[in-house]
């Protein structure tokens, strides 16, 4: 079925260093992907999104790149600062899908000073 | 401009109970969409409201059913509670016309005990 993955559960970075987080998909059909990020006791908050016919997307700190050839979409933010600690969920939205979000896991980011 | 509201925030309900949960999408937006956020994972949809009518929906019980006002206010309804039902809700709204992000609320947290 549709999935959408992350492969590592927990990344543990230190104030100022780069963060990537990485996520695999299983339905080439879709037509766009989103990077969010939920704070404890909130919803999830739109980062960055990508769509299909692009390999990557820069906004501020952070970049998404889509490689479709392995299904694999990842977020790279740069010089993570404290404020960026949260859970990171990728998800896509197959084409024609009315805007259904399929979400992974979620990865936790902690960043240590 | 007041982003997606939920309400209430928290509800304990016993097994067996009906509960009824309330959002308000975003001035413009007239797409929303439930979703149930179970502990340390992502968001599962629900389904998705548009015109006061159900446009899709996920892998969920006929216990889960919505509805959607004029003003595009949306209720999500869950019947026969189950300890398993108790889970962060989230509602997100969305437009057409205004590309494909969605905004979250900060979600109801129901515990069925």
């Amino acid at each position: 079925g549709e999935s959408v993955g992350l492969h590592l559960p927990t990344l543990s970075v230190q104030e100022g260093d780069n963060s990537i987080i990485n996520c695999a998909y299983s339905n080439s059909a879709s037509d766009y992907f989103i990077w969010y990020k939920q704070e404890s006791g909130k919803g999830p908050q739109f980062i960055i999104d990508i769509r299909s016919n692009m390999d990557k997307r820069q906004g501020q700190r952070v970049t998404v790149l889509l490689n479709k050839t392995v299904k694999h979409l990842s977020l790279q933010i740069a010089a993570t600062q404290p404020g960026d600690s949260a859970v990171y969920f990728c998800a896509e939205t197959p084409w024609g899908g009315y805007n259904k979000l399929i979400f992974g896991a979620g990865t936790r980011l902690a960043v240590h000073p | 401009d007041a982003g997606v509201t939920q309400s209430p925030t928290h509800l304990i309900k016993t097994r067996g109970q009906q509960v009824t949960l309330r959002c308000s999408p975003k001035s413009g937006h007239d797409t929303v969409s439930w979703y149930q956020q179970a502990l340390g994972q992502g968001p599962q949809f629900i389904f998705q409201y548009y015109e006061e009518e159900e446009r899709q929906r996920g892998n969920f019980p006929d216990r889960f059913s919505g509805h959607q006002f004029p003003n595009y206010s949306s209720e999500l309804n869950v019947n026969a509670l189950l300890l398993g039902d108790s889970a962060l809700y989230l509602c997100a709204s969305s437009s057409p016309w205004a590309g494909y992000e969605q905004y979250f609320g900060p979600g109801t947290r129901l515990t069925v005990t």
